[in-house]
């Protein structure tokens, strides 16, 4: 099936530890974005990257990196930087092209809480 | 930047009712979309609605982009439709979506 994995579900950071998520899509589109959302609010902009070996940060990018070797995966380094990492982590990703429809597609998200 | 206000807040419904969402913008947009995030936190695509109106079964929106704000009807509401409705605006030469304060709908049998 055509999706967008992200994994694990669930995820558990000890302090001073560095955690990655996982963003995996089969859709072929070019552009990938990572947010997070705490309890109660909406989505916030972490980074987005728009082509491979390309990305940019968003609203909210420090404490976090990202990589974008393959156009297939933008996995997310939850760093020991990041005070406040307990959130849930939705990574999205767009086909735009020459459309210039920017219409995103989510993962089911992964839960980080610190230990 | 551009402020995306969503209301109400929040809405509880009675099986059957129906309702209409709204989100404002405070500056002109590229396009907008809707969003459902279930219980589970699953986000839903709804509607892509730069302008006009479009219907898929008991959910139809409405955008008028010159005034700068969209709706959202949910006609004969289900308790499967609970959950949070979110708007997001993609601003013109950009490609981030700024997400709205979401609306979060309860339906009761």
């Amino acid at each position: 099936d055509g999706g967008i994995t992200q994994s694990p579900k669930y995820l558990f950071r000890k302090e001073g530890q560095n955690v990655t998520l996982s963003c995996e899509q089969n859709l072929n589109h070019d552009a990938m974005y990572w947010y997070r959302q705490d309890p109660g609010q909406g989505l916030r902009l972490i980074y987005y990257s728009q082509i491979v070996n390309d990305f940019q940060k968003g609203d909210i990018a420090e404490g976090y990196s990202v990589s974008r070797e393959k156009k297939e995966s933008f996995p997310l380094t939850v760093t020991s930087a990041q005070k406040n990492p307990t959130a849930f982590y939705l990574c999205a990703s767009s086909i735009q092209g020459t459309t210039g429809k920017n219409i995103q597609y989510f993962g089911a998200g992964t839960r980080l809480s610190v230990l | 930047g551009i402020q995306v206000e969503q209301s109400p807040p929040d809405l509880i419904l009675q099986e059957g009712a129906n309702s209409t969402l709204r989100c404002n913008f405070s500056d002109s947009v590229n396009n907008l979309q809707w969003f459902h995030q279930n219980p589970w936190g699953q986000l839903i695509n709804l509607f892509y609605i730069p302008s006009g109106t479009k219907q898929n079964g008991r959910l139809s929106a409405t955008t008028v982009a010159t005034e700068r704000y969209s709706l959202l009807y949910i006609s004969s509401s289900q308790t499967t439709d609970s959950g949070v409705y979110f708007c997001a605006v993609d601003l013109i030469n950009t490609d981030k979506l700024i997400f709205g304060t979401g609306t979060r709908l309860q339906v009761f049998p």
